[in-house]
């Protein structure tokens, strides 16, 4: 069972370049979220979904875009990368009842120059 | 908004001696609170939850945390820390509402362990 995977591990990325940053669960969970750890911060929530075709804004937005096609995949886009988004971002997931814990992939660490 | 304080930032213990780490959380009413656990390049691992019933919480590897509510805080507790517990410790907040899973963390604390 792999659980939430994550790809790619490390990007270099110029500023104003774009790209997408994978996730895929293989958990049948209905919510799928990003989230941005920088240091002293904790974890920020950028985007969220409840389910295929349901996406709503976190708590750091800004500069990012999410879509959810499918209940397996969250790609999380960065339309034109600044070095303010250099951080180490998870992808998380869970199950529908209250009570479920989040489950994280393993992080993709993005650098900005 | 709901908020989450960790006031130590590092932490260092000898290997065998107790542990406690803080978290105070802000919120209007009775959260749900976790513990999670990141070993150097992974993801985040739950070491224990709490949603309602007793207050003191028993997790993975030895860990508990205890609710109180006068005090707004879910402190973690180890009796005896193994080196393998060196990691960072984040707790968190969640408003598991309609609109989704919106999880508040602190700024986590960094456990280093003597030898």
């Amino acid at each position: 069972n792999a659980g939430v995977t994550q790809t790619p591990k490390f990007q270099v990325l110029k500023t104003g370049q774009s790209m997408t940053l994978q996730c895929a669960q293989d958990m049948n969970h209905e919510y799928m979220s990003w989230y941005r750890q920088d240091p002293g911060m904790g974890l920020r929530l950028i985007h969220y979904s409840v389910g295929a075709g349901i996406t709503d804004q976190g708590e750091v937005p800004n500069g990012y875009n999410v879509s959810r096609s499918t209940t397996e995949d969250f790609p999380l886009r960065l339309l034109s990368a600044a070095p303010s988004q250099t951080s180490v971002y998870f992808c998380a997931s869970r199950q529908g009842e209250r009570n479920s814990p989040l489950h994280f992939g393993n992080g993709t660490r993005l650098t900005v120059t | 908004a709901q908020s989450v304080t960790q006031p130590d930032i590092h932490i260092t213990v000898s290997e065998g001696a107790s542990l406690e780490l803080r978290c105070n959380y802000s919120y209007g009413a009775t959260p749900y609170l976790f513990w999670y656990v990141q070993s150097p390049g992974q993801g985040l691992q739950l070491l224990l939850k709490y949603f309602s019933g007793d207050t003191l919480v028993q997790g993975i590897k030895g860990f508990e945390a205890e609710f109180k509510r006068s005090q707004s805080s879910f402190n973690l507790r180890k009796p005896s820390v193994h080196w393998s517990d060196a990691a960072e410790y984040f707790c968190a907040v969640g408003l598991f509402n309609n609109a989704g899973n919106m999880l508040t963390f602190g700024g986590g604390t960094r456990l280093m362990v003597k030898p």
